[in-house]
């Protein structure tokens, strides 16, 4: 039973287009990430929800749109794509956000990636 | 802000070789320190994670770290690697004032049999 689960797994596309990511986490944790990981395997933090609520807005194109409909459900949609975006997108869940608490709240729970090609 | 750097882009072992990777982070705080790994086409596990107590921190399939408060680093450490420890390895920090994980670049490890 897949604990954090993306899908698309991979999603070609054109420029110009718009797609979305969906992400769903069993694990009744109150926080989720997308994190992007670059062709050099660098990865950065995009976007946090806690409960629903936007915590983490790192400088991202606007393009680039969160929703979290439910605690358990954090999706990524990318308006008029370019071929920078192409990237592999990883979902990450954790039990909460838990400044301060040094506890399994901190330990990421990660997605199996969402590998999007713009061409 | 807080930043985390990998020395070691890339690491060439035979197997048996023992294996030490380097991780820094510039954070005056208290931290929360993780290794994940990312095997070849899968996503990130962890290996292992240090928030407080024992400084040198056991983690999953024989790697340990040490934290060194004085010199803000969690380096990685395997006595005697496999062939199938060949994969990503990232170091990350998190500060307890509350923001996201924060990755290294990363550290390519190949092991050759």
């Amino acid at each position: 039973d897949t604990a954090v689960s993306q899908t698309p797994k991979y999603l070609v596309t054109q420029m110009g287009n718009d797609k979305s990511i969906k992400c769903e986490q069993n694990l009744g944790h109150d926080t989720m990430y997308w994190y992007k990981q670059d062709s050099k395997k660098f990865l950065k933090i995009m976007f946090s929800y806690n409960n629903k609520e936007l915590i983490i807005n790192e400088t991202v194109p606007n393009r680039f749109s969160p929703k979290s409909p439910d605690k358990a459900h954090l999706n990524l949609h990318i308006n008029s794509l370019e071929l920078g975006d192409s990237a592999v997108y990883f979902c990450a869940s954790s039990q909460d956000w838990g400044p301060g608490q040094g506890t399994g709240a901190n330990v990421l729970t990660f997605g199996a990636g969402s590998r999007l090609t713009v061409l | 802000a807080q930043s985390v750097s990998q020395h070691n882009h890339h690491v060439i072992l035979s197997e048996a070789a023992s294996l030490e990777l380097g991780c820094n982070y510039s954070y005056g705080g208290t931290v929360n320190l993780f290794w994940y790994v990312q095997y070849p086409g899968q996503h990130l596990q962890l290996l292992l994670k240090y928030f407080s107590g024992d400084p040198l921190v056991k983690g999953i399939k024989g790697f340990e770290a040490e934290f060194i408060k004085s010199k803000f680093s969690f380096n990685l450490r395997k006595p005697s690697v496999q062939w199938s420890d060949t994969a990503e390895y990232f170091c990350a920090v998190r500060n307890q004032a509350g923001t996201a994980l924060i990755f290294g670049k990363g550290t390519t490890l190949s092991v050759s049999s």
